[in-house]
């Protein structure tokens, strides 16, 4: 099962919004809607922001919200605040019991 | 409220085996899936795979096969990996996270704090 696929990198300033792509195949994002995303600061434990694709977990901004279009997945941050500087990790069930992590994007705010 | 506590830091040598712990609270431990999964120095998340916890069939990630293996004492809620032959390319942080439901498909909504196996001659 090969890995997700997401930038490297993703940068904004302070109020503005990014998107990050996670794209997998018809296996995978194209035919399950349980894709999650996960906020990893560094040294810290991964925390689940969004789960079946576009649903947010009792006490996540609402600035964080996700969609997904076919094979890919996106994750919005909108009104980028210092606080949301870190890794973003998407996932997915890709049948059979198995499921995958995408590469990773570094979030960085301008 | 949910808690996963795992055991701590290991230091092995290549070829040895070494077995670490995620104790869970705070919910019934059988009614949720528990996964596993590892990051390297420096590297992004990997899934390893998941243990069912009322039936303890575990599922394995494709390269995950053969020296990982899942086990669980629910008398104690605890699930436990064992990695036999470790290599150095084995040194990482295991996490332990609970699934949502108890399918094994939806997300992980509580992670463990992580436990840091060191492989080095």
């Amino acid at each position: 099962q090969s890995a997700l696929t997401q930038p490297a990198s993703v940068s904004g300033s302070p109020g503005q919004s990014i998107n990050i792509s996670c794209t997998g195949t018809s296996g995978d994002v194209g035919t399950y809607n349980f894709v999650s995303w996960y906020q990893q600061h560094p040294g810290k434990v991964p925390k689940l922001i969004i789960f079946e694709a576009i649903k947010r977990p009792s006490g996540i901004s609402s600035r964080f919200s996700g969609s997904k279009s076919g094979n890919t997945a996106s994750l919005t941050i909108s009104g980028l605040q210092a606080e949301d500087e870190g890794d973003y990790y998407c996932s997915s069930y890709a049948g059979s019991g198995i499921s995958v992590f995408g590469g990773g994007t570094k979030v960085t705010v301008l | 409220q949910v808690q996963l506590v795992q055991s701590g830091s290991e230091l092995r040598k290549p070829g040895a085996s070494v077995k670490f712990s995620c104790k869970a609270s705070g919910y019934t431990f059988t009614s949720y899936v528990m996964n596993w999964v590892r990051q390297a120095p420096g590297q992004g998340l990997e899934w390893m795979g998941w243990i069912n916890t009322h039936t303890g069939k575990p599922t394995y990630a494709q390269d995950f096969t053969g020296r990982f293996v899942f086990t669980l004492d629910t008398s104690v809620s605890t699930a436990y990996v064992q990695i036999s032959s470790l290599k150095t390319d084995d040194t990482a942080v295991y996490y332990c996270a609970r699934g949502r439901d108890s399918t094994g498909w939806d997300a992980l909504d509580n992670w463990g704090q992580g436990t840091l196996v060191t492989v080095s001659s």
